[in-house]
């Protein structure tokens, strides 16, 4: 079965801080693929990257920055000199590529507060 | 702004009736996928459909049902409501209905039932 763990339910940090949001994953495909989300307190889901399993590098954009690990089996998630906007819900997520495996399985998400 | 659109944006009705949710995928989005999200049990997928056919089906219940018209657009239906259906209701689209292609998420529909 494929699962989805966000070990961090809530995450404080003061603004310009570095913060690390964990992911790790189980599944048996040899096909997956990995989705970051973000979920602003408006409520909408927003896209923020995906990202296959064949594709081991890690990618960086802007103050965002994703480190792929399939030895450990984690997809983790650095904001750098993090904002007061980037508080939010962060949702990591799992996909398969046939059959039911085709919906995303979500990690419950952390609670990112960024303070002034 | 995703492209994807559900309405309405807020539901607040009472135990035992029945209301539905729409939802337009984005311009050229074959795939729709409805979640669930609630406090107890987190974003939980409930079923897709892909150019009008049921594709995959999660946790649904059987008082919940969906469909996907020639339009691609989608409605939930959800009869016989409980307190526990209280949630907030995501649609989303992918161009294709594989794994790999990415889905974007509606605003979603607050639904209440008092």
């Amino acid at each position: 079965a494929q699962k989805v763990t966000q070990a961090q339910t809530e995450i404080s940090v003061v603004e310009k801080e570095d913060v690390t949001l964990d992911c790790v994953y189980e599944t048996r495909d040899t096909t997956y693929y990995l989705f970051w989300y973000k979920q602003p307190p408006s409520g909408e889901l927003v896209f923020l990257i995906r990202r296959n399993s064949f594709d081991e590098q890690n990618e960086i954009s802007g103050r965002y920055s994703w480190n792929f690990q399939k030895s450990t089996s984690s997809f983790n998630f650095t904001i750098t000199a993090s904002q007061v906007v980037d508080s939010a819900v962060y949702f990591c997520a799992l996909s398969g590529n046939a059959g039911n495996n085709r919906k995303l399985i979500w990690g419950l998400g952390t609670s990112l507060a960024v303070n002034p | 702004d995703s492209g994807v659109t559900q309405t309405p944006k807020h539901l607040i009705t009472a135990t035992g009736q029945r209301v539905t949710l729409r939802c337009s995928p984005r311009s050229g989005d074959l795939s729709v996928y409805w979640y669930q999200q609630s406090l107890d049990q987190g974003l939980q997928f409930l079923i897709q459909y892909y150019n009008g056919e049921e594709r995959a089906k999660g946790n649904i219940l059987e008082r919940f049902s969906a469909q996907q018209f020639p339009d691609l657009h989608s409605e939930l239906n959800l009869s016989s409501l409980e307190l526990g259906d209280s949630a907030l209701y995501f649609c989303a689209s992918s161009e294709r209905d594989q794994g790999q292609h990415t889905q974007y998420f509606g605003p979603g529909t607050r639904l209440t039932v008092l």
